[in-house]
C-alpha cells in the first residue's frame, strides 16, 4: 500500500543538538510535502512545505527540509534545537491528481531536554 | 480570527451512544475535512468535502456520518459509537485546490467507554 512513513517514533535531544527527522513516502510521480508540527495540547501547525523548485525548503523556526527525489525522501532538520521544539512532528504528502488530501505519517514525537 | 472551531473539546460517551463534533471556519474556504488522530498513526481522513453540497468518503469512513451544512460548518456523526471510535477528531479547511494551505482546529478529544 502506498504510504508515508516516519522511522523515528521517538527522539530525545538536548537543547543545541542537531535534529534530523525521516520521511519517506511510496508514490510515483508528482507530490505536495509537508512538515507539520503539533505542540502538546495544540493543534497542527504547518512548518514548511514543497511544491516545485529548490529542492531546500525552509520554514519557521529555523527549520528546513530537503526533498531528495531518488530516495523518496523528505527529512526535516533543524542545526540547533531548543526546549520549546518539544513537540509531534507529521510529515504529509498530497499525491499528484489527489486534490488536496493529505496523507500523514505516523508521527514523531521530540523531547528536547533543556 | 478564530480560523477553525470545533466542539466540544473533550467528551465521554457509552458504547452504543451517538453524537455529532461540530466544526466551523470563518476563513471562507471551500473545502474542509475531518481526521482523526491515534498514537503512531497520525492522522487518518474521515470524510471530506470539496466544496458545499459534497461530501466523500476518506480513508476510515466506516462508523460516521458527516453534513456539510453550509460553506462554513461541517459535522461528524457518531450513530452508535464503539470503543474504537476513542481517539482524538480534527476539523480541518482549505481552498480548493491543490497547494493550499490546510488549517486545522484544536482538536476533539472522545472517549468511548
Amino acid at each position: 500500500a502506498q504510504s508515508v512513513s516516519q522511522h523515528n517514533h521517538h527522539v530525545i535531544l538536548s537543547e543545541a543538538a542537531s535534529l534530523e527527522l525521516g520521511c519517506n513516502y511510496s508514490y510515483g510521480g508528482t507530490v505536495n510535502l509537508f512538515w507539520y508540527v503539533q505542540y502538546p495540547g495544540q493543534h497542527l501547525q504547518l512548518l514548511l512545505k514543497y511544491f516545485s523548485g529548490d529542492p531546500l525548503v525552509k520554514g519557521i523556526k529555523g527549520f528546513e527540509a530537503e526533498f531528495i527525489k531518488s530516495k523518496f525522501s523528505f527529512n526535516l532538520r533543524k542545526p540547533s534545537v531548543q526546549w520549546s521544539d518539544t513537540a509531534e512532528y507529521f510529515c504529509a504528502v498530497i499525491p499528484g491528481g489527489a486534490g488536496n488530501m493529505l496523507t500523514f505519517g505516523g508521527g514523531t514525537r521530540l523531547m528536547v531536554k533543556p | 480570527n478564530a480560523g477553525v472551531t470545533q466542539t466540544p473539546k473533550f467528551q465521554v460517551l457509552k458504547t452504543g451512544q451517538s453524537m455529532t463534533l461540530q466544526c466551523a471556519q470563518d476563513m471562507n474556504h471551500n473545502s474542509m475535512y475531518w481526521y482523526r488522530q491515534d498514537p503512531g498513526m497520525g492522522l487518518r481522513l474521515i470524510y471530506y468535502s470539496a466544496s458545499e453540497g459534497t461530501t466523500d468518503k476518506g480513508e476510515v469512513p466506516n462508523g460516521y456520518n458527516v453534513s456539510r451544512l453550509n460553506k462554513r460548518e461541517f459535522s461528524l456523526r457518531l450513530e452508535s459509537a464503539a470503543p474504537s471510535q476513542t481517539s482524538v477528531y480534527f476539523c480541518a479547511s482549505s481552498e480548493r485546490a491543490s497547494g493550499n494551505t490546510i488549517y486545522f482546529g484544536e482538536g476533539s478529544w472522545l472517549t468511548v467507554v
